[in-house]
């Protein structure tokens, strides 16, 4: 099946610094979805993006919708401890219909 | 914003027991609901998607026999663990999907222990 490559895997960080992550692919996507997910919680979405080359941010969070639809990257600035958990990135393909294709997930950990 | 909500949290049952998970939209309409299960340290796997008031679509490998998906209404989708065995203990997580301009709003999920 389709997949999305996530990186990196897992991230132990000094408090306050900043986080990047990143998930490419082989296929087109017509959206791109970053959630975060805390140990026995359901996911929980942090930023969606619609468009290609869509910038958007939400708080400390940045996340851009590559031009060729075929990547995303997430920012996290001035990282703090309630960062931790695990990010997934998640995509919608056309030819999928309604259902997402989801990333690794990278595991971040904040050393405070 | 979108609220579903999915229950119970947490259940261990015997083993040859069924176990019933709801999922429900609160403020929305879900046009189509997903089921995915998750193992420890791992991404999530869409067992199945359903929609209101048809037969759902099982993702290949996935027991529809074993996982009974029920689609009743545009809130409501229950799956039910069927002759549950330790094999089947996991994390258990809904998401639901109203129109075009909503977007996945997931549960907090359901963790199943088979005894």
């Amino acid at each position: 099946g389709q997949q999305l490559n996530q990186s990196p895997q897992s991230m132990f960080i000094q408090e306050g610094e900043d986080v990047s992550m990143n998930c490419t692919s082989s296929s087109i996507f017509n959206t791109w979805l970053w959630y975060k997910q805390d140990p026995g919680e359901g996911p929980v979405l942090l930023i969606a993006l619609y468009k290609a080359g869509e910038l958007t941010s939400n708080g400390r969070l940045t996340a851009q919708f590559g031009i060729t639809r075929k990547d995303s990257f997430l920012n996290i600035s001035a990282s703090i401890p309630s960062d931790v958990g695990i990010y997934f990135c998640a995509g919608q393909l056309k030819e999928y219909g309604n259902k997402l294709v989801f990333g690794a997930g990278t595991i971040l950990r904040v050393k405070s | 914003g979108a609220v579903v909500s999915q229950h119970p949290s947490r259940v261990i049952c015997k083993s040859g027991t069924s176990v019933k998970i709801e999922c429900r939209s609160l403020d929305f309409q879900a046009t189509t609901m997903f089921w995915y299960r998750q193992f420890p340290k791992q991404s999530l796997m869409l067992m199945a998607t359903s929609n209101e008031g048809s037969k759902a679509t099982y993702e290949q490998g996935v027991e529809k026999d074993k996982f009974l998906i029920n689609h009743a209404s545009l809130t409501l989708s229950t799956l039910t663990v069927t002759s549950a065995h330790p094999e089947d203990s996991s994390f258990y997580i809904c998401s639901a999907k109203g129109g075009a301009n909503y977007g996945y709003t997931f549960g907090s999920g359901t963790r199943l222990t088979v005894v």
